[in-house]
């Protein structure tokens, strides 16, 4: 597709219940970010990739979160034992740009992740 | 950390006013990036601005970097429906890497 894609764009889990969300970055984009947004909030950082390097996961919150990029463009955002302050929009992010070599970054829908 | 303020927090404003959101960081910023958000939508790339006191203009937004950059701003002549929504400037800088650090973004609305 000519864009990022997530999937799921909803998902509803229960406490404790342990989600994996996808993202598929535009082809060819070598820096993929991972980012939580609350309602009303602006994006806050979760991690970074380089092709399959994970060169920065200093926002993760928790060791309850893990993400992965295996082969260098689908990742995915796990967080393992949810809990309800982990409800909110996961961003996933792609750009042409490399470590410190900032360009525009597109966005993907989101996964809008409520926990009951 | 790295901290990005903005204000205001909300605007809103008649159709055809000018509007302005002002961004301030905590700290000397590499570059800085602006996006759109649509309510219910992603945020949108608009422009990045990497230069001291670098002007860019697209159309009715102006946007500003300033001589420090440790500051920028965004505004938006005679303001349009179409306009609508939350404006985010997110910079990167210093041992941040590649990390963007958004503000908190301005909520416009524009009353028609």
């Amino acid at each position: 597709g000519a864009g990022v894609s997530q999937s799921p764009r909803y998902k509803v889990a229960k406490r404790g219940q342990d989600v994996a969300l996808r993202c598929d970055p535009i082809s060819g984009h070598v820096s993929l970010f991972w980012y939580q947004q609350a309602l009303g909030q602006g994006p806050e950082f979760l991690t970074y990739f380089q092709n399959e390097a994970q060169l920065d996961k200093s926002g993760l919150p928790s060791d309850r979160f893990f993400a992965e990029r295996p082969e260098g463009s689908v990742s995915t955002l796990k967080i393992q034992r949810t809990q309800q302050e982990d409800s909110a929009v996961y961003l996933c992010a792609s750009s042409l740009g490399r470590w410190r070599r900032n360009t525009e970054a597109f966005f993907g829908q989101g996964t809008r992740l409520t926990v009951v | 950390g790295q901290q990005v303020m903005q204000i205001p927090q909300y605007q809103h404003v008649q159709e055809g006013e000018d509007f302005t959101t002002y961004c301030n960081s905590s700290t000397t910023l590499s570059n800085i990036q602006w996006y759109k958000q649509r309510p219910g939508g992603h945020p949108v790339f608009l422009i990045q601005l990497v230069k001291s006191g670098e002007v860019k203009k697209q159309k009715r937004l102006t946007f500003q970097f300033g001589e420090a950059k440790k500051n920028s701003s965004l505004h938006i002549t005679a303001t349009q429906t179409t306009d609508v929504g939350t404006y985010f400037c997110a910079g990167t800088g210093g041992t941040s890497g590649s990390r963007l650090t958004f503000g908190e973004g301005t909520q416009l609305t524009v009353n028609p």
